[in-house]
């Protein structure tokens, strides 16, 4: 199946700093996702995007699908950003809906 | 328009028990999805329905586990003779049809001791 990776595990930062987080994914992909799992246990939909660019506030989002990555930006950071966010694909020739995450990526943000 | 729910959100049961969890999907969306996260881990997919058809399931979905959705609409998965391996969150999530975008659920924790 599909392989994804995700880079860096863990990430520290001060409140108002800006970070990109990064997920390779071995195949090619009918649908992509990035979530933000907060400290309940909730995964919170970020992007739906399995190629091109998106922005929603101080996320944005860009998936290169020819070659296999997306990039996750959090700017100005806030506390309320912490948590682990999780990149999921859908391989093309997997089975409908059946996404497979990444590792993610642990992020603190200090005040 | 309420999210997907799930219940309980915690249980804690003694191994060789019997448990059955809920989810009930987002009014409308008729494919449903469970997964199962361990600590430290990223959600692993377990099964997917499509109305009441179940049109896939993992090799995680040993013979001890079972799911169904019975009416299309909500969906239950039984964990029979619980060991300790089974403690996890276990996430329902839904998409409607023709769309992949899935939307989870708050989860249900298992503890097994």
């Amino acid at each position: 199946g599909i392989q994804v990776e995700q880079s860096p595990p863990d990430l520290i930062l001060q409140e108002g700093a800006n970070s990109t987080l990064r997920c390779n994914f071995s195949d090619s992909v009918n649908n992509l996702q990035w979530f933000h799992q907060n400290p309940w246990g909730q995964l919170i939909n970020l992007f739906y995007i399995p190629s091109g660019t998106k922005q929603n506030g101080r996320l944005s989002a860009t998936t290169v699908a020819t070659e296999r990555y997306s990039l996750l930006y959090i700017s100005s950071s806030q506390t309320t950003d912490s948590g682990v966010y999780f990149c999921a694909v859908e391989g093309s020739t997997d089975s409908w809906g059946k996404l497979q995450f990444g590792a993610g990526t642990q992020v603190v943000v200090t005040p | 328009d309420t999210g997907v729910s799930q219940d309980p959100r915690h249980k804690i049961t003694k191994r060789g028990q019997n448990v059955t969890f809920r989810c009930d999907p987002i009014s409308e969306h008729n494919r449903l999805y469970w997964y199962r996260q361990t600590l430290g881990q990223g959600p692993e997919f377990l099964t997917y329905f499509q109305n009441e058809a179940q049109l896939e399931k993992s090799r995680l979905l040993s013979d001890r586990f079972s799911a169904e959705r019975p009416k299309g609409s909500f969906s239950t998965l039984e964990i029979q003779r619980t060991e300790q391996g089974d403690s996890a969150m276990y996430l329902c999530a839904s998409s409607p049809d023709g769309v992949k975008e899935q939307y989870f659920g708050p989860g249900t924790r298992l503890t097994v001791t």
